[in-house]
């Protein structure tokens, strides 16, 4: 069965910092990966997606994620984050038809 | 704006009452979900229905109740909830058509059972 492990429970940075959030994956075959943002008081939003191809995918608001499959892992990344990006952050693998979670990276930014 | 609206955002309950979430989505979409997020726990699959059928049930105690009348709309009806049921419940739906499946979520139930 899929499971998702995050890392970091908890990133701390200041303004125009660079980030990277860990996210690995256990099951091996074809996979769909995401990463979700949840704003304070606001529902998940997808940020990026890999299904295939390029294995450096851009998403919204700057971010981009790298699919490495030897490693199972799909970090996001931002080179200079912004007090607005204070959110926690959700890695997702596929399994099948459902979505499997991380149990999320909470990051806060201070200016 | 998300195209997946639910209702009501807050709720509190007691252990013996009988309430309903209600979940619509906008987005023409196929498949729709209920998963339970609660704090310092991944967010976990109740139910997934596909083509209004339901084809998943994440081993969920019979005191939540699916309902999905058509592709649009999804309803959880609830009765003699317990207080570690309190919990944020996201509905989400999806597209199933090709390899994209990708889930849009509402903004959420946030549920006290007293």
């Amino acid at each position: 069965a899929q499971s998702v492990s995050q890392h970091n429970h908890h990133v701390i940075l200041s303004e125009a910092a660079s980030l990277e959030l860990g996210c690995n994956y256990s099951y091996g075959g074809t996979v769909n990966l995401f990463w979700y943002v949840q704003y304070p008081g606001q529902h998940l939003q997808l940020l990026l997606k890999y299904f295939s191809g390029d294995p450096l995918v851009k998403g919204i608001k700057g971010f981009e994620a790298e699919f490495i499959k030897s490693k199972f892992s799909f970090n996001l990344r931002k080179p200079s984050v912004q007090w607005s990006d204070t959110a926690e952050y959700f890695c997702a693998a596929s399994e099948g038809d459902k979505l499997i979670f991380g149990t999320g990276t909470r990051l806060q930014v201070f200016p | 704006e998300t195209g997946v609206t639910q209702t009501p955002r807050h709720l509190v309950m007691g252990m013996t009452n009988k309430k309903s979430l209600k979940c619509e989505q906008h987005l023409g979409h196929n498949a729709m979900y209920w998963y339970k997020q609660s704090a310092k726990k991944p967010l976990e699959l109740m139910f997934v229905y596909n083509f209004k059928e339901q084809t998943e049930n994440n081993s969920v105690p019979s005191r939540f109740s699916p309902e999905c009348p058509n592709s649009s709309h999804l309803f959880l009806h609830l009765h003699t909830l317990q207080p570690e049921d309190s919990a944020l419940y996201l509905c989400a739906s999806s597209l199933r058509q090709g390899r994209d499946e990708t889930q849009y979520f509402g903004p959420g139930t946030r549920l006290l059972v007293l």
